[in-house]
């Protein structure tokens, strides 16, 4: 089992920019999520999923769209990219017993 | 509102000493809360939850509902430990963080 897995790992993108950030995970978990992660900001929920089909605003969804395209991925979306934006994106799945399974980071730069 | 609330952003202690990382909630109903920890560059990872009540690498966290907190101690800090602590709410709700600096 890979647990989740994120790519990419790293970005650099110029404002303006759009791109497309990948999460899936191999465990069969109905529920994922897409966190920022700021300094002095701890971990800020953009978007969340809590089962295939649905999606739901987090505290920070403005300026991202999401995709649970099937149970397995959950894609985060940036269309416009903002200098705001660069943050350390995390994904995670939901174990059954509620503990959050987190993936490994995306940290992305807007110049 | 559903609120956590981590009022530490740094806590520096010296090899051996108590550590204390305190968590204080805002929650109408039963609380389900967690402790993660990251390790530098490393993926958040599961330290504790309430519900289990157990000792994790030394460390123990109990619910206390009249103060609403979920402080997380240990008697005897590791150069290990040294890490970012967040305490979680459910599932969608996470506190800023601290980051725990063990010094030798």
């Amino acid at each position: 089992n890979a647990g989740v897995t994120q790519t990419p790992k790293f970005q650099v993108l110029k404002t303006g920019q759009s791109m497309t950030l990948q999460c899936a995970q191999d465990m069969n978990h109905n529920s994922m999520y897409w966190y920022r992660q700021d300094p002095g900001m701890g971990l800020r929920l953009i978007y969340y999923s809590a089962s295939e089909g649905t999606t739901d605003k987090g505290e920070v969804p403005n300026g991202y769209n999401v995709s649970r395209l099937n149970k397995r991925e959950f894609s985060l979306r940036l269309e416009s990219a903002a200098p705001s934006q660069t943050s350390v994106y995390f994904c995670a799945s939901r174990l059954p017993n509620n503990e959050q399974f987190f993936g490994p980071g995306t940290r992305l730069t807007v110049l | 509102a559903q609120r956590v609330t981590q009022p530490e952003k740094l806590l520096s202690v010296f090899k051996g000493a108590p550590v204390e990382l305190k968590c204080n909630y805002s929650y109408s109903g039963s609380p389900e809360l967690f402790w993660y920890v990251q390790y530098s560059r490393q993926r958040l990872q599961l330290l504790l939850r309430h519900i289990s009540r157990e000792s994790i690498k030394g460390f123990t966290a109990d619910l206390n509902k009249g103060e609403t907190s979920f402080h997380l101690k240990k008697p005897f800090a590791q150069e290990e430990d040294s890490a970012m602590y967040y305490c979680a709410l459910g599932q969608l709700i996470f506190g800023q963080g601290t980051e725990l600096s063990v010094k030798p």
